[in-house]
């Protein structure tokens, strides 16, 4: 079965360059989440989308935008990036529904290594 | 604050034998509660989920309960295997919003290692 498609699956920046990850959820899913997990941290919500428009907005910094094209997928833009941006990324994406209890289902992550 | 605790935050058994994580959350309100598997640096693997009216799910080895009452849920693994090891992450949502997106509250996870 298709699984949530993330790349690159690392990418090593360097301070204060743009970086951009990409996020291809289960076809027919309509809801995309963005989640950002440090070291041996609990992922942090950054923002999510339901049918392209943004649903919900977490910890995302302002030098960070995301958004969901016409054919679902999500793209992350980091800009200005910093040390402590370096961090496991992951997307995740549902199938919203009238009743509770979707399943989640997320990607491999994204690694990125900011120098 | 919506808090989601785990325990213990790390376990060690000898493959075959059970085990049982526990999670306490404080969110409220209360939709429903997942379990994951996480590798390490890999993404998380949906074990279970449970609404707020269910009190046992079960998915092969894996069964989780639910005390909704209590705000506590456990995970019990039956006849462990070396795959086994990973992180187990609970995942509490406070909230359903139609159309929408859940906002999840994670926990810190329990490292399980099964050795030979």
């Amino acid at each position: 079965a298709a699984g949530v498609i993330q790349s690159p699956r690392h990418l090593i920046k360097e301070k204060r360059e743009t970086a951009t990850l990409k996020c291809y959820p289960i076809p027919r899913h309509d809801t995309v989440y963005w989640y950002q997990q440090g070291p041996g941290q609990d992922p942090q919500f950054l923002i999510s989308f339901y049918e392209k428009m943004q649903s919900d907005k977490g910890s995302i910094p302002d030098r960070f935008s995301a958004q969901q094209f016409s054919d679902y997928h999500s793209e992350l833009n980091m800009s200005s990036l910093e040390l402590g941006d370096s961090a496991l990324y992951f997307c995740a994406s549902s199938l919203e529904d009238t009743y509770s209890g979707n399943t989640i289902y997320f990607g491999e992550g994204s690694w990125l290594t900011v120098v | 604050k919506n808090q989601v605790e785990q325990s213990p935050q790390s376990l060690i058994i000898l493959e075959g034998k059970n085990c049982t994580l526990q999670c306490n959350y404080t969110v409220s309100p209360f939709s429903n509660l997942r379990w994951y598997k996480q590798d390490t640096g890999r993404g998380p693997v949906s074990l279970t989920i449970m609404t707020f009216s269910e009190n046992t799910k079960s998915n092969g080895r894996y069964t989780a309960t639910l005390d909704a009452d209590t705000k506590q849920s456990s995970l019990h693994i039956t006849a462990s295997q070396l795959s086994d090891s990973a992180s187990y992450i609970c995942v509490v949502s406070p909230e359903y919003i139609i159309q929408g997106a859940q906002k999840l509250v994670f926990g810190q996870g329990t490292r399980l290692t099964i050795n030979p």
